[in-house]
């Protein structure tokens, strides 16, 4: 079992806003990463850090963090968003990482 | 900008070692300052974090892991390596290497990713 838990599927309307959360106690120490991975393709950072967007990324996906929960919000998503999400971070003892389980969104 | 690619057998028998190397391009291994990694995706299923390098050859084991992986480094190929030993169906995934960076709170990223080599475990 994954020390990191998401959501196994969330959908959205087109144009609407989603959030995919990640919760684990190690998230009250660590930022959470977040990774898009469509079908057949190598995961992309799309998150890291406090609120951090890597180069080519669209300002409709940020990131938050509260207590436990790490959340990826993507604002007015796009058919081009539906993919599995993965959050990574640091396990509870901070000497290994770890991924959730992962989130399939699906655009609406 | 820094590429990943992997390589190594795409089928390995049951009881044998799956080695993979990681060839790092763009930018060399040696610069410090980022680890190295390898994850793995059963097919269908999720990520999995395999394990952590660094340059100097300090390593991070996936405790499930630990105990049949070996991760190494070579700086004057540019490559670092994955062994997996005593491998069974369960082994078959697709494999990837990444580079990770530690930021704010010393929390991890990986970027970028190889494009992954598939490695089936059959007889």
């Amino acid at each position: 079992s994954s020390e990191l838990t998401q959501d196994p599927a969330v959908s959205v309307a087109l144009g609407q806003t989603v959030r995919i959360t990640c919760q684990g106690d190690s998230l009250r120490s660590y930022y959470a990463s977040w990774y898009q991975q469509k079908p057949g393709q190598a995961p992309v950072l799309v998150i890291y850090g406090k609120n951090n967007r890597p180069s080519g990324i669209p300002d409709r996906f940020s990131g938050s963090s509260s207590g436990n929960t790490a959340s990826l919000t993507i604002t007015g998503a796009q058919a081009e968003d539906e993919a599995d999400y993965y959050c990574n971070s640091r396990d509870s003892s901070g000497n290994h990482g770890v991924f959730g389980g992962g989130t399939k969104l699906t655009v609406l | 900008q820094v590429q990943l690619q992997e390589s190594g057998p795409g089928l390995v028998k049951p009881s044998q070692t799956l080695s993979l190397t990681c060839t790092v391009s763009g930018g060399s291994i040696s610069s410090g300052g980022y680890y190295w990694s390898w994850i793995r995706q059963h097919p269908g299923k999720g990520l999995e974090w395999i394990g952590y390098i660094y340059y100097s050859g300090s390593t991070y084991y996936n405790p499930s892991l630990k105990s049949r992986v070996t991760i190494s480094v070579d700086t004057s190929k540019n490559q670092f390596s994955l062994k997996l030993s005593s491998v069974t169906a369960a082994d078959t995934a697709v494999y990837y290497c990444a580079r990770v960076w530690f930021g704010e709170l010393l929390s991890p990223w990986f970027d970028p990713w190889g494009q992954g080599t598939l490695v089936t475990v059959s007889s």
